[in-house]
């Protein structure tokens, strides 16, 4: 069935650089796009961004374009989300995801999440 | 960018009772590419209808998701103790994906 692990909860102070990540584990890494998600504070989901692992092409949302990167190692099957200069508006909970695939094609849905990170920033 | 409105903002309803939740978007979804989750506090989404009215592998038979172009329904057909939680819909018709700002079904 396999499964996503996320780093640990980061506290972090504001212009910090940090990299949080996603490790896929029992399946094939290279089927599936994974895509991060932040969920601020009693707020709803928002979709940053998604990248295909064989080849790393990555698709942004405007709203995060330029705010952080997202990569992966291939040959860890491992994803990362990464901010160069931390500010505390991205405090918030991130997750990663898997896009879901049936008999009939894979679709930008999600059916594996990781179990989230926690980021906090504050001086 | 494709904005997805959720209604009503809280369901409130017994066990055994059905759940009726709507969303609508602000353009046209192209073939039907949306998503609904359930959130429980404390944890991930999951999935549970794509492509408007297929149930993603292990979910039960209670729930079912219906719709096209701009108006989806997620129905639960007799509410369980489990299914108090938040509901999100997600579109995956254009760029960026969009959630909407979600549904909670409470006791």
């Amino acid at each position: 069935e396999g499964q996503l692990v996320q780093s640990g909860k980061e506290v972090r102070k504001p212009g910090e650089s940090l990299k949080i990540s996603c490790k896929a584990s029992g399946y094939r890494f290279f089927s599936n796009w994974i895509a991060w998600v932040r969920q601020m504070p009693g707020e709803g989901l928002e979709w940053m961004g998604i990248i295909y692992p064989v080849d790393s092409d990555t698709r942004y949302s405007p709203s995060f374009q330029g705010q952080v990167t997202i990569s992966v190692d291939k040959s860890t099957d491992t994803a990362y989300l990464e901010w160069s200069s931390l500010k505390a508006a991205d405090t918030a909970m991130y997750y990663c995801a898997r896009t879901y695939c049936d008999n009939f094609g894979c679709y930008r849905a999600f059916d594996m999440w990781g179990q989230g990170t926690q980021v906090i920033v504050s001086p | 960018e494709i904005v997805l409105t959720q209604s009503p903002g809280t369901l409130s309803l017994s066990p055994g009772e059905r759940a009726t939740l709507s969303c609508r978007a602000s353009q046209s979804v192209s073939s039907s590419n949306l998503a609904w989750y359930q959130q429980k506090p404390a944890q991930a989404p999951r999935l549970l209808i794509y492509a408007a009215s297929r149930r993603a592998a292990g979910i039960p038979a209670r729930f079912s998701g219906s719709g096209s172009g701009t108006d989806f329904t997620l129905t639960i057909s007799r509410l369980e103790p489990e299914d108090f939680a938040l509901y999100y819909c997600q579109q995956y018709g254009g760029s960026p994906l969009t959630f909407g700002g979600g549904t909670r079904v409470e006791l």
